[in-house]
């Protein structure tokens, strides 16, 4: 069975710093990776897609991928108080298949 | 620019009452379409996708029950309610198998 395990926190972070979100997952196969925002009581808003070993930046943000460890990894440098949400890992193999989602890590950036 | 919609925002069924439930996207051809849930205190679940009109697949054995009739329309339905189907139902859309985009959702409370 697919499985996308993240730490549900809170993961609490000064204002400023950067905030480091993590997930692993259990599907060799898995070919895509997506980082989703969702505040509370909305829909899931994407952020970030990874589809290969490495770094990838956009603006404040830098997903991480490391297939041969099952890891994918969220940075978000300068962190303001309106990113605190939670965030949802997503894995996917490809094609039409829908996402599978880890249960979130909810994130609180201090003022 | 492409556009999700779903309807209503909130409702509220008794048990074993019926559910219908749905999704149009605007701004696209051809998408592939997804219905998730979310309940409270767990991950996003999908529940059914489809790859064109009339092609309905479904990942969990359920109640529910999903279709297509037409290219940017996905409806979701039951016959009868369970108190176990409340939740924050949401439809994406993604093309060519890449991201997926969510809309606003709908929030069931079973009663």
């Amino acid at each position: 069975q697919k499985e996308v395990e993240q730490n549900s926190g809170p993961l609490s972070v000064p204002e400023g710093a950067i905030a480091s979100l993590n997930c692993t997952y259990s599907d060799r196969g898995s070919q895509s990776f997506f980082w989703y925002r969702q505040y509370s009581g909305k829909s899931p808003e994407l952020i970030m897609s990874i589809y290969s070993n490495g770094d990838k930046e956009d603006g404040r943000f830098t997903a991480q991928l490391n297939k041969a460890s099952q890891y994918v990894s969220l940075l978000i440098r300068d962190s303001q108080p309106s990113d605190s949400a939670t965030y949802l890992c997503a894995s996917s193999g490809g094609g039409a298949d829908g996402l599978t989602f880890g249960k979130g890590t909810h994130l609180i950036i201090q003022p | 620019s492409q556009t999700i919609h779903q309807w209503p925002a909130t409702l509220v069924q008794p048990v074993g009452s019926p559910l219908s439930l749905e999704c149009t996207v605007e701004g696209t051809s051809n998408p592939n379409l997804y219905w998730y849930r979310q309940a409270a205190g767990r991950g996003l679940q999908l529940l059914f996708y489809s790859v064109g009109i009339g092609q309905i697949s479904s990942e969990v054995p359920q109640n529910l029950s999903a279709s297509r009739p037409q290219d940017r329309q996905f409806i979701l339905s039951s016959k009868k309610l369970l108190l176990s189907d409340s939740g924050f139902y949401l439809c994406a859309w993604s093309l060519a198998g890449y991201e997926q985009y969510f809309g606003p959702g709908t929030r069931l409370t079973v009663t």
